[in-house]
């Protein structure tokens, strides 16, 4: 099946700063990578995502990028903010039984 | 719109013991999916629904675990007897399709959190 691993576990940095979170998966055939925000005791909700077709996409100052020969993505945070503090997973759906596997997640916090 | 409902939203049991979740997903939405979130880690598939029939549960430890949609709406999650390793957010999550070039964004219930002492 999928294998989905993400890096780093921990992300610290300075508000304004960007922050860069990475993501690699083992189906060549996953077609759709979505990037889910968890804050704490709160549900996992949808901030971006990216189809295979598409190498890149953004949406103010969020973006992800992707790789299929690398089998890789990426997730970028411009401009960070306090409130972009929160555990940040990345997923893969593949082809069979479209099953969404989710990496470990990143823990990211954004000093004031 | 109401999102996905889940309930209890905590649970605290003892050892072997049985415990039960239930999901009502969002109106309209045919997948119904129930993840296993340990603290920590990211979520783990349990099994996935398309309407009343199981797309995949080869992650189910079937020999204590099972998930019913019988009329292809809510769900149940049960896990008899429990163990000490259960303990985690057990997530149901729901889309409107689901694969291939029709992919559809999954929401997800608020969790229900066992404890199992």
């Amino acid at each position: 099946g999928e294998n989905v691993e993400q890096h780093p576990s921990t992300l610290s940095v300075q508000e304004g700063d960007s922050a860069v979170i990475k993501c690699t998966y083992s189906d060549s055939a996953s077609n759709y990578f979505p990037w889910y925000k968890q804050e704490l005791g709160k549900r996992p909700q949808l901030i971006i995502d990216i189809r295979s077709n598409v190498g890149e996409k953004k949406d103010q100052r969020i973006a992800v990028t992707l790789n299929k020969t690398a089998k890789h993505f990426s997730l970028h945070i411009t401009e960070t903010q306090p409130e972009d503090s929160a555990v940040y997973f990345c997923a893969a759906m593949g082809s069979a039984g479209n099953m969404l596997t989710f990496g470990g997640g990143t823990r990211l916090m954004v000093k004031p | 719109e109401a999102g996905v409902a889940q309930s209890p939203r905590y649970k605290i049991i003892e050892k072997r013991q049985s415990v039960a979740f239930w999901c009502n997903p969002i109106s309209g939405h045919a997948t119904l999916y129930w993840y296993q979130q340990i603290l920590g880690q990211g979520p783990k598939l349990l099994i996935q629904f398309q309407n009343n029939g199981v797309v995949d549960d080869s992650q189910l430890p079937k020999d204590r675990f099972s998930a019913e949609r019988l009329k292809g709406v809510d769900s149940t999650l049960k896990i008899q007897p429990a163990k000490l390793e259960d303990s985690a957010v057990y997530l149901c999550a729901s889309s409107f399709r689901a694969g291939g070039s029709n992919t559809g964004e999954l929401f997800f219930g608020e969790g229900s959190r066992l404890t199992v002492l």
